[in-house]
This record gives structure tokens, C-alpha cells and sequence, in this order.
């Protein structure tokens, strides 16, 4: 069983368009995170949510609206695609955001290509 | 605010040597600190962490130890195997408020036969 899952796995689209990535988790966990990762392999926070309310929101375009459903899904809109989205973008849980509780448990990725 | 150095890459060694990833950060506080894996084509896997100083991670032969003293999670295997070929990144999560992972830039190992 796939503990976070996101869908697609890859995705090709045009400068400008709209398009969402999605995010499951099986875990039971109450804290959900959007990573991106650059070219260069580095990582960093978007979002995170915690029991469906949003809680951390670092300086990511508007463009960018994450919304979730309930507890176990965290889904990604982007608006108006840039070349400069192109990266992998990860999903990660935790049990919750607490001391001890926040060991993080990352999908498998998206690798979005603006073209 | 909160930063994490990890040596640049890539480490290239031959299968059975010693390896070590040097990994510094800079927190207010008591941060936790990990070493995550992501194989080709993968996501991130937790490799190991430790929670307060002198306190080792340990798991698939790697071990860390968190020292305060000089605000570093160095990580170490005695013996690397070709499998091991990965990129390792360093992370801190802050323990008050609403604690994020802080990575480091990621070190990308690979092992030759």
C-alpha cells in the first residue's frame, strides 16, 4: 500500500495554462506539506495544512492555491503557468506538526515540465 | 533564520570505502535533525534522526550524531555499496510553533564496483 501518493507523475503543459497535482495520504495523518525541488535538487516548503486549515504558507506566487478536501488529501492548483514552475514538486505528511510527532513521510513526486 | 550547509557534491567513491557527509546548521533553539535519501526517480525516504544532543541515528549502516557543540549531524558509513548511490539530504525541524523541515542542498553520493 502507497503511503502518499500523488497523481501525475509527470506533467507536460504550455506557458499560461492551469493545472493541478494531487496527494493522498493513507497514514492517518493530520499534517499535510507541498516541497518544491529546483534543478538543483533543492528543496523548499510551500505549504502546509493540518487538519484541512491552512498553517504555513512561505512566499509562493498566488498563482499557486493548495487546497484540501479533508484531512487526507492535499491537492495543488497553479494558474497561469511559468517556465520558471518547472521542478518536481513533493507531498509529505506527518503524523501532526508537534515535537515528536513530526517526522515527515514524502510521495513519489511530480515532475512538471512548462513548455 | 534557520539554515542547513551540507557539503557539495558529488562524493564519488569506490564500493567499500569509508564515507562521510559533513552537514552544519544553524537554529534558534533545540532543533530535531534527520538525513533523508532519495533514490533515482524517487521521493525522499527518512534514513535516520536524533532529537537532542549526543543522541546517535542509526540505520543501514549510516549513523549521525547530533553535536551541539559544533552545530553538526555529519553523517558516516564504514563500508558504501554501489546501491547506496543516492542524493542525502540534511534537515532540521524546529520544535515550537509549527515545525517545518529546513533542508540542506542535497549531496549526491555515487559508489563504483
Amino acid at each position: 500500500d502507497t503511503a502518499v501518493s500523488q497523481t501525475p507523475k509527470y506533467l507536460v503543459t504550455q506557458m499560461g495554462n492551469d493545472k493541478s497535482i494531487k496527494c493522498e495520504q493513507n497514514l492517518g495523518h493530520d499534517t499535510m506539506y507541498w516541497y518544491k525541488q529546483d534543478s538543483k535538487k533543492f528543496l523548499k516548503i510551500m505549504f502546509s495544512y493540518n487538519n484541512k486549515e491552512l498553517i504555513i504558507n512561505e512566499t509562493v506566487p498566488n498563482r499557486f492555491s493548495p487546497k484540501s478536501p479533508d484531512k487526507a488529501h492535499l491537492n495543488l492548483h497553479i494558474n497561469s503557468l511559468e517556465l520558471g514552475d518547472s521542478a518536481v514538486y513533493f507531498c509529505a505528511s506527518s503524523q501532526d506538526h508537534r515535537v515528536g510527532y513530526n517526522e515527515q513521510f514524502f510521495g513519489p513526486g511530480t515532475r512538471l515540465t512548462v513548455l | 533564520g534557520d539554515s542547513v550547509t551540507q557539503m557539495e557534491g558529488p562524493v564519488t567513491l569506490s564500493e567499500e570505502a569509508f564515507l562521510t557527509i559533513n552537514c552544519t546548521y544553524t537554529a534558534t533553539g533545540y532543533p530535531s535533525l534527520f538525513w533523508y535519501v532519495q533514490y533515482p526517480g524517487e521521493g525522499l525516504q527518512l534514513l535516520l534522526k536524533a532529537t537532542k544532543a549526543d543522541d546517535k541515528g542509526s540505520n543501514k549502516g549510516f549513523e549521525a550524531t547530533y553535536r551541539k557543540e559544533t552545530t553538526s549531524f555529519h553523517l558516516e558509513k564504514g563500508s558504501v555499496q554501489v546501491s547506496d548511490s543516492a542524493v542525502y539530504f540534511c534537515a532540521l525541524s524546529t520544535n515550537s510553533g509549527y515545525s517545518t523541515l529546513t533542508f540542506g542542498k542535497g549531496t549526491m553520493l555515487l559508489v563504483s564496483p
